[in-house]
């Protein structure tokens, strides 16, 4: 049983630019989560997918937006970067919808300059 | 606005002393808590997961218990060694949109 997995591991991008990450849900996951955590808070929820839909939000604005494929793996897509975009990029999977188990990715670090 | 404090936010302690984190959480639409240990550039790994009041659970040296009434819990480690070294984050489930809402953790260090 595969664990959940991201990419990059790393990413530096420049204010005004739009970055896409990767996430693939631990085997037989059908629902994945995105956090962010910038320095010095937790996690912080931006959405969570169902199916291929989205199921709930955080307090993000919409330039933070994302999709699931069949295949239940993510992206999560940031549009017109801004600096305090820095952060790290959590993705996390479950077992279902209702579920409160979750199973966390290494992350991804971004960086805007 | 939920919130999840955890409490303290580092600490530094020998090898072979016991030691003990508090988080504290909303009492109301409670559906679970979790405890997390994480180490740098890893993925944080799932220690507890808890959903009754008076809910008691070990792993190792490890244990943690829930007061669902009065919103808290207590993560404790028996003779902490080096490799406990790391950053412990509890995470309050309220069922809502079926995400976590996270403390900022707790560091703790353990020097040999």
């Amino acid at each position: 049983e595969t664990g959940v997995t991201q990419s990059p591991t790393h990413l530096i991008k420049t204010r005004g630019q739009q970055v896409t990450l990767r996430c693939s849900s631990q085997s037989g996951h059908n629902t994945v989560s995105w956090y962010q955590q910038a320095l010095g808070q937790g996690p912080q929820f931006i959405f969570q997918y169902y199916r291929e839909e989205e199921n709930g939000r955080g307090n993000f604005p919409p330039r933070f937006s994302g999709l699931q494929f069949p295949n239940y793996s993510s992206e999560l897509n940031v549009n017109a970067l801004e600096l305090d975009d820095s952060a790290l990029y959590l993705c996390a999977s479950s077992p279902g919808l209702g579920s409160y188990e979750q199973y966390f990715g290494p992350g991804t670090r971004l960086t805007v300059t | 606005i939920l919130n999840v404090e955890q409490s303290p936010q580092s600490l530094h302690v020998q090898e072979g002393d016991s030691t003990n984190f508090t988080c504290s959480f909303p009492s109301s639409n409670f559906y679970a808590l979790h405890w997390y240990r994480w180490e740098t550039a890893k993925s944080p790994e799932a220690l507890f997961v808890m959903t009754l009041n008076g809910d008691e659970k070990k792993k190792g040296r490890i244990s943690a218990t829930l007061n669902t009434k009065e919103g808290y819990s207590y993560l404790y480690i028996k003779g902490s060694q080096p490799e406990d070294s790391a950053t412990y984050l509890c995470a309050f489930y309220g069922g809502s949109q079926g995400n976590l809402i996270f403390g900022k953790g707790t560091k703790l260090s353990v020097k040999p």
